[in-house]
């Protein structure tokens, strides 16, 4: 069973702070997803990270998957309160064509950014 | 492009009743998988259909079930309720089940 642990939890800081979010497993993935999801609604895909090292950025947002592709990191620069939600990281584990992709979710963090 | 939709939104149950949920994926999306979001366990893969198979099953018992049909809809069925189940059940679509889209989701409560 290939587990994602993400840190923190929960998160709570002001508006215009900057902010890092973990996600770390002891399994290798074949890529990592990160996704937001808003209260009612159901997650949203945010960003793939494909190759170890790589680095990818959504305006505030910057991804990084581990060199190893064990773990990744979210970053997010001046937060505002529309960054607030739920982040959740996703491992995918590729096999061949007919066995699909398998995706192993870490429990979230829960980010608030106050105004 | 219109999303995934889910129906019904939110659905109120008493233990030992059975539910069926449905789940109309992005057109030309093959790919559903079904998820259980709960606090305290967060979010758990329940099964993947893929042209009417069930390709992929997570660790769930018997009582959770689900049927895909050629246009790709799918559905999801809970027999014999119990208070745990009550959850946001989630279903996503893909092209390949590597980048999903979600639906908003189905709130059950048992009770």
């Amino acid at each position: 069973t290939q587990l994602l642990e993400q840190s923190p939890q929960f998160l709570s800081i002001q508006e215009g702070e900057n902010l890092t979010v973990y996600c770390n497993s002891s399994s290798v993935f074949s890529s990592l997803q990160w996704y937001r999801q808003e209260p009612g609604e159901g997650p949203v895909l945010l960003v793939t990270v494909v190759t170890g090292g790589e680095v990818k950025k959504l305006k505030r947002l910057t991804f990084q998957f581990g060199d190893a592709r064990k773990d990744s990191s979210l970053h997010i620069t001046a937060a505002q309160p529309g960054d607030t939600g739920l982040y959740l990281c996703a491992g995918v584990v590729y096999r061949d064509h007919n066995a699909g992709n398998m995706l192993t979710f870490g429990g979230g963090t829960r980010l608030m950014v106050k105004p | 492009k219109a999303g995934v939709t889910q129906t019904p939104r939110y659905l109120i149950k008493t233990r030992g009743q059975q539910v069926t949920l449905s789940c109309s994926p992005i057109s030309g999306h093959r790919s559903v998988s079904w998820y259980q979001q709960t606090p305290g366990q967060g979010l758990q893969f329940l099964f993947e259909y893929f042209s009417e198979t069930q390709r992929n099953k997570g660790n769930f018992p018997g009582r959770f079930s689900g049927r895909q049909f050629s246009n790709s809809r799918s559905e999801m069925n809970v027999s014999t309720l119990e208070l745990g189940d009550s959850a946001l059940y989630l279903c996503a679509s893909s092209r390949t089940s590597y980048e999903q889209y979600f639906g908003p989701g189905t709130r059950l409560t048992v009770t």
